[in-house]
């Protein structure tokens, strides 16, 4: 009955990987996002999609790329893995662009 | 993009009233004003939201200010399971991307 999932739940890799982590959302929801969460504990928005568009795109480097197959699925590819990506990525989704978001319970991501 | 300044930490003691304060002194008329909670290791979770009156539901009761430049999140009995960091965010307003803005946050302990 897991409304927001991500697979997987803990990811251990080394520099230069490429990766992915999957978020799935059951709610019906229009709009997707991911979140950084570093080790300092600040929670930063890095994209959102609505609709399978992409809304925002923060100032995030062009090795991680967002891929929304469809509604319910936004996932995030990261290329060439560097330590400072080490990390909680949660991913969250609403109604729409204005709604209160539900997020899933994280990934966390450590790049050795 | 307006901010909300938050008290780094609180205490509590266990089925007594938490009032949590956020200033956020440069809200634009359409900011709504949206609290989000973390507990340990999970991801963050909608806890309330107002936009000029005073809110209540069955986790908490949001206080505005008349001149809505400072909130109080109140909890009315808090319990060791309210212990998590309580974000105080401003959304919606002109830009409608939907983009929530993670402070610090009040990392809020509850003893027992």
């Amino acid at each position: 009955d897991t409304a927001v999932s991500q697979t997987p739940k803990y990811l251990v890799t080394q520099m230069g990987n490429d990766k992915s982590i999957k978020c799935e959302q059951n709610l019906g929801h229009d709009t997707m996002y991911w979140y950084k969460q570093d080790s300092k504990k600040f929670l930063k928005i890095m994209f959102s999609y609505n609709n399978k568009e992409l809304i925002i795109n923060e100032t995030v480097p062009n090795r991680f790329s967002p891929k929304s197959p469809d509604k319910a699925h936004l996932n995030l590819h990261i290329n060439s893995l560097e330590l400072g990506d080490s990390a909680v990525y949660f991913c969250a989704s609403s109604p729409g662009l204005t709604d209160t978001q539900y997020f899933g319970p994280g990934t966390r991501l450590t790049v050795l | 993009d307006a901010k909300t300044t938050q008290p780094n930490s609180m205490e509590s003691n266990e089925e007594e009233p938490v009032h949590l304060p956020c200033n956020h002194s440069t809200i634009s008329g359409t900011d709504y004003i949206h609290w989000y909670r973390q507990l340990p290791s999970q991801g963050p979770e909608y806890v309330i939201h107002g936009l000029t009156s005073n809110v209540n539901n069955r986790m908490a009761s949001l206080a505005i200010a008349e001149d809505r430049k400072s909130s109080t999140l109140i909890l009315h009995r808090a319990t060791l399971r309210d212990a998590a960091v309580y974000y105080c965010i401003l959304s919606g307003g002109s830009s409608n991307t939907g983009k929530l803005i993670f402070g610090q946050g009040t990392t809020l302990q509850v003893k027992p």
